[in-house]
């Protein structure tokens, strides 16, 4: 089992670009939710995916944009990136939008713009 | 809005010497708390979790947490330190909305392990 993967492990861009994370879940898994961790913070919520909807939404900008797959799999897109974006972005996956199941997370999109 | 507090961003022990974690959460209704490390370069790992029951919650690796509802804390211990140990942990409480649940981080506390 390969657990959550996510790519691409570094990126980096210039202020004004977009960029698309990726993230395939545990097996058996069909919720995946976002955060943003900062240096020296602890990760912030971003959304969260289920049935291919977003269900919940952090105190994030309309910037931040995400999308599931059927395969269960998402992306997250941020667009008109600012300085403040660069962070580590942690893809979590469950077998349910509740917590009382363990959230696994990937080892990470390390996004650092210029 | 549950929120969460760890008292100390960085805490050094000796190995094989107690190591105490603090944290203080703020929630409205029971919440499901949590303590999750991160070694360098690597994502979280669930430590233990409280969601019903018991007070003192055992999880991996050695470390223990008592939920203590009239302190509104989940502090984590482990009697012995291993080098092992030293990364970073975070607390973490679960928030409620519209039939999904996500999960309030804590700061994180380093912990640094002396030989």
């Amino acid at each position: 089992d390969a657990g959550v993967t996510q790519s691409p492990t570094h990126l980096i861009k210039t202020r004004g670009q977009q960029v698309t994370l990726r993230c395939s879940p545990k097996s058996g898994h069909d919720t995946v939710s976002w955060y943003q961790q900062a240096l020296g913070q602890g990760p912030q919520f971003i959304f969260q995916y289920y049935e291919e909807e977003e269900r919940q939404r952090g105190n994030f900008p309309d910037r931040f944009s995400g999308h599931q797959f059927p395969n269960y799999s998402s992306e997250l897109n941020v667009n008109a990136l600012l300085l403040g974006d660069s962070a580590l972005y942690l893809c979590a996956s469950s077998r349910t939008t509740g917590l009382r199941e363990k959230l696994f997370f990937g080892s990470g999109t390390q996004l650092s713009v210029l | 809005a549950q929120s969460v507090t760890q008292l100390g961003s960085h805490v050094s022990v000796s190995e094989g010497a107690l190591v105490l974690l603090r944290c203080n959460y703020s929630s409205s209704v029971p919440p499901y708390l949590f303590w999750y490390v991160q070694y360098p370069n690597q994502g979280l790992q669930l430590l233990l979790k409280y969601t019903t029951g018991a007070t003192l919650v055992k999880g991996i690796n050695g470390f223990e947490a008592e939920f203590k509802k009239s302190e509104t804390s989940f502090h984590l211990t482990k009697p012995s330190a291993h080098m092992s140990d030293a990364a970073e942990y975070f607390c973490a409480v679960s928030e409620s909305q519209g039939g999904s649940e996500k999960l309030v981080f804590g700061k994180g506390t380093k912990l640094t392990v002396n030989p």
